[in-house]
């Protein structure tokens, strides 16, 4: 059975770099023709999609997020990462990671944590 | 970028009753990259239906998913007190993935 589990910090200061991890168990993700992806909610708002990243390594991103996001695995601890530069209070969210076979929708998701952009 | 627009924004019914739930796209959208997800207080989403009519692992046979183009409906045969939440449809073309806004599904 495939989990996800997500860690990081839960404050982040403007300007900064938000950076999460989200570690896979029950499949290789290097091997598993999986999608990993991360999607965020806002308080009080709808999912927002951040980017995907195949297997193999290709990415696909938000445009309106692409030019501050990377999306990235590492085989060797079978986990995928997000950052997310120069962020402001608008990218105060809760942050999900999340996974399918299929690009088109996620069925494996990690549990939400309040990711808050404050001094 | 494809727009998606749910309707209504809340749907207060009672146990028991059917509940229908609409999602518009801005542009055509593909039945294969049509999704559907419950989410409730705290948790993450839960995916319900894909490729527009196929329930996802798990899912009840009173969640029912249809629609093509640009209308799409999640209908709910017999509500039951856990399937109160919110739902949101998610679609996937041109390498972007869009969710819509939700509707929550509130008991009457």
């Amino acid at each position: 059975q495939i989990q996800l589990q997500k860690s990081g910090p839960g404050l982040v200061k403007p300007s900064e770099t938000l950076s999460l991890t989200c570690t896979v168990s029950g499949v290789s993700i290097g091997s598993s023709n999986h999608y990993w992806g991360w999607v965020r909610q806002p308080p009080g708002k709808g999912l927002e999609w951040i980017g995907s990243i195949y297997s193999t390594g290709s990415t696909y991103y938000n445009p309106s997020l692409e030019s501050r996001v990377t999306i990235s695995l590492d085989t060797s601890k079978n986990l995928f990462s997000l950052n997310l530069n120069s962020v402001t209070v608008a990218d105060t969210a809760v942050y999900y990671c999340a996974g399918d076979r299929n690009i088109n929708w996620f069925y494996y998701w990690g549990q939400g944590t309040l990711v808050t952009v404050s001094s | 970028e494809i727009v998606l627009t749910q309707s209504p924004g809340t749907l207060s019914l009672s146990p028991g009753e059917r509940a229908t739930l609409s999602c518009r796209a801005s542009q055509s959208v593909s039945s294969n990259y049509l999704a559907w997800y419950q989410q409730k207080l705290g948790q993450a989403p839960r995916l319900l239906i894909y490729g527009a009519s196929r329930r996802a692992t798990g899912i009840p046979d009173r969640f029912s998913g249809s629609g093509s183009g640009t209308d799409f409906t999640l209908t709910i045969s017999r509500l039951e007190p856990d399937d109160f939440a919110v739902y949101s449809c998610q679609q996937f073309g041109s390498s972007l993935i869009t969710f819509g806004q939700g509707t929550r599904l509130e008991i009457k």
